[in-house]
């Protein structure tokens, strides 16, 4: 399997589930990327891993979780959300942090 | 503050009428401007990036260029498969990356 790859695509969940979403890159990459996408507004940055390391959190809260156990993994843990989270959760990836991103498919959430 | 703006917000096109996208941008050093194609439901797909002005770069219909103010993506005899959104994107000198909100393309055979 090539380039940036995201499960699941889909997913419904209550407000009170937890849920976790992955993201894994094919492409020898060091940086890695959660983005926000919602209806009619620019992609919104979550988080940054530079080699394992979080370098920047854009005032997520805190019912988002972030875990990178290293350069080719990344994931998104969901515990509490509301529905106002619900939108497109995008993965990316670059070589450096400097450079084109490159993204995944997406996964599609929605909260009820 | 930084930001990216991207005109027409919405674009209709006839197949075969070539048109023009707008990406204009204030950053404070600009590391890089990229251009994205983002079919619905799916994950932005890179189409080019452009480090400095007078740069031009070109893919099929597709064609970028850079000032130091804005970028171009123009789009030469489209065809219906072009439609999407495009979004522009900049990186500038502290590496942050900044979005534009899209131009929905559609192109009408």
């Amino acid at each position: 399997e090539t380039g940036v790859t995201q499960t699941p695509r889909h997913l419904v969940m209550g407000m009170t589930n937890k849920k976790s979403l992955k993201c894994e890159q094919h492409l020898g990459h060091n940086a890695m990327y959660w983005y926000k996408q919602s209806a009619k507004k620019p992609l919104e940055l979550m988080f940054v891993y530079n080699f394992k390391e979080q370098t920047e959190n854009n005032s997520v809260p805190s019912r988002f979780s972030p875990e990178c156990p290293n350069s080719s993994h990344l994931f998104l843990h969901l515990h509490t959300l509301q529905p106002e989270d619900s939108a497109l959760y995008l993965c990316a990836s670059s070589r450096a942090l400097e450079g084109t991103q490159y993204f995944g498919p997406g996964t599609r959430l929605l909260v009820l | 503050e930084d930001q990216v703006t991207q005109s027409p917000e919405a674009l209709r096109l006839q197949e075969g009428e070539s048109s023009s996208l707008n990406c204009s941008y204030t950053v404070s050093g600009l590391r890089g401007l990229f251009w994205y194609r983002q079919d619905p439901g799916k994950g932005p797909e890179f189409l080019f990036t452009l480090y400095s002005a007078g740069e031009e770069k070109e893919k099929e219909r597709l064609k970028a260029t850079l000032t130091k103010k804005e970028s171009f993506l123009h789009i030469t005899a489209p065809k219906p498969e072009d439609s999407a959104t495009y979004l522009c994107a900049v990186q500038e000198s502290g590496n942050q990356f900044y979005f534009g909100t899209g131009t929905s393309l559609t192109v009408i055979p």
